[in-house]
């Protein structure tokens, strides 16, 4: 199994509500990204977890909330977004942070209104 | 801020030409490259990838060539072919502290039949 899977594929969403993402990979790695891709654009990394534990934040507003419950889960909380967060939001995952072939589920297209 | 950037944003070749499509990057620490394919509403695909202790690696039908003195990238594609169709990012991993992937701006490649 080498994939990355993302759910749900497709979200609409108000700027009042609370929604979540989520990623699932069951190859083993150690390492889990989260991306936001707006269009005709390459993806930006929002939040790196390594076993569990979040090593890098990119400056990301708090409206946006990351959460690892275990080594195959990733999910992105998401609360009281604006439209300009509208976008691709991609999860990838890597064996571990320093080897960095990353491998990329397909992507939460958000739509927020 | 140092960055990975593209020369060319659009290539349109004819079915069973050759592709090549380039990437410049800045940040000389830069050790490991990595191309990627991102077909319409998908995730990004991992292509091919490079340490900067090579300067050419081939797989199928795909080589990338790296040149360290001018920071530049190239992925060659053969006999290209309508499948191919798709961005190509170039990503590396020296642009920032904890050394994951930046992505350079990406190219479209666009096959004529």
């Amino acid at each position: 199994d080498t994939e990355v899977t993302q759910t749900p594929k497709h979200l609409v969403m108000g700027m009042t509500n609370k929604k979540s993402l989520k990623c699932e990979q069951h190859m083993g790695h150690r390492a889990m990204y989260w991306y936001k891709q707006k269009a005709k654009k390459p993806p930006e990394l929002m939040f790196v977890y390594s076993y569990e534990k979040l090593s890098i934040n990119e400056s990301v507003p708090s409206r946006f909330s990351p959460e690892c419950p275990n080594s195959s889960l990733l999910n992105l909380h998401l609360h009281a977004l604006q439209p300009e967060d509208s976008a691709l939001y991609l999860c990838a995952s890597s064996q571990d942070r320093d080897n960095t072939e990353a491998f990329f589920g397909q992507g939460t297209r958000l739509t927020v209104v | 801020g140092e960055n990975v950037g593209l020369h060319l944003p659009t290539l349109s070749v004819q079915e069973g030409d050759n592709s090549i499509i380039n990437c410049a990057y800045s940040n000389s620490a830069s050790d490991y490259f990595i191309w990627y394919k991102q077909e319409s509403g998908k995730g990004p695909q991992f292509i091919i990838d490079i340490r900067s202790n090579m300067d050419k690696r081939q797989g199928q039908r795909v080589t990338v060539l790296l040149n360290k003195t001018v920071k530049h990238l190239s992925l060659q594609i053969a006999a290209t072919q309508p499948g191919d169709s798709a961005v190509y990012f170039c990503a590396e991993n020296g642009s920032n502290a904890g050394n994951m992937l930046t992505f350079g701006g990406g190219t479209r490649l666009m096959v004529k039949p």
